[in-house]
């Protein structure tokens, strides 16, 4: 069992938007930095996300992403079949000190 | 760009070692942490260990603690994974990274007899 929770998997339509969320407590989230990240079958995470809130470079505008106290959450606008992943979130934990990740959420767009 | 090259990895035996390696380019290695993380077949990502800046402090998963070390050499812009004592449940695709840069391309590290 993870430390932050998400859902196992969301799907949503090509050209839509979707939430996937994260949530966690005062040790990780609450106190730290999330970063989140996309999997592609096969291929190594990338980094789509950290600071909470911040893109590199060449990341698309359509991946945003927002935390509010012990939660944080993913959006992608615009959804395209490339899309489909696993996507992970993360953040440090002073509790455990780990850094700990979601169980990953598997995405769909069909 | 930034880029982070791995080498090392590959299949040893119970007890064997193994020595990982990362190359980093397109970004102030020197002024980051680093980090390994692990992805054992079909299971979700964990984090193994990292280094500070300067590698004065490290930061271990508790059942690789004592059997791993990190460490980096910051002339290189290389970061380093030293595994002894390998046991089977360390199977698994080994990557270092760095939350604000990203990724390597990851090295299997199978551990069988």
């Amino acid at each position: 069992q993870s430390v932050l929770t998400q859902p196992p998997s969301a799907s949503e339509t090509r050209g839509q938007r979707v939430s996937i969320s994260c949530s966690g407590d005062t040790s990780n989230i609450g106190r730290h930095s999330v970063t989140w990240h996309q999997q592609l079958p096969g291929t190594a995470p990338k980094l789509l996300i950290h600071s909470n809130d911040q893109r590199p470079s060449g990341v698309p505008d359509r991946f945003s992403a927002s935390k509010s106290g012990t939660s944080a959450s993913l959006a992608i606008s615009g959804l395209q079949s490339e899309d489909e992943a696993d996507y992970y979130c993360g953040a440090w934990d002073d509790r455990l000190n780990v850094w700990v990740f979601g169980g990953g959420t598997k995405l769909t767009v069909v | 760009e930034v880029q982070l090259v791995q080498s090392g990895g590959g299949l040893v035996q119970p007890g064997g070692s193994l020595r990982l390696s990362c190359e980093t380019s397109g970004f102030v290695f020197s002024s980051n942490w680093m980090d390994w993380v692990r992805q054992a077949p079909g299971k979700g990502l964990e984090w193994v260990a990292n280094i500070n800046e300067d590698g004065s402090v490290a930061n271990y998963l508790e059942s690789v603690r004592g059997r791993f070390t990190i460490s980096r050499d910051n002339v290189k812009n290389s970061l380093n994974l030293q595994m002894n004592s390998l046991r089977v449940e360390d199977t698994a695709i080994y990557y270092c990274i760095n939350a604000r840069a990203g990724w390597g391309q990851g090295t299997l590290v199978t551990v069988s007899s």
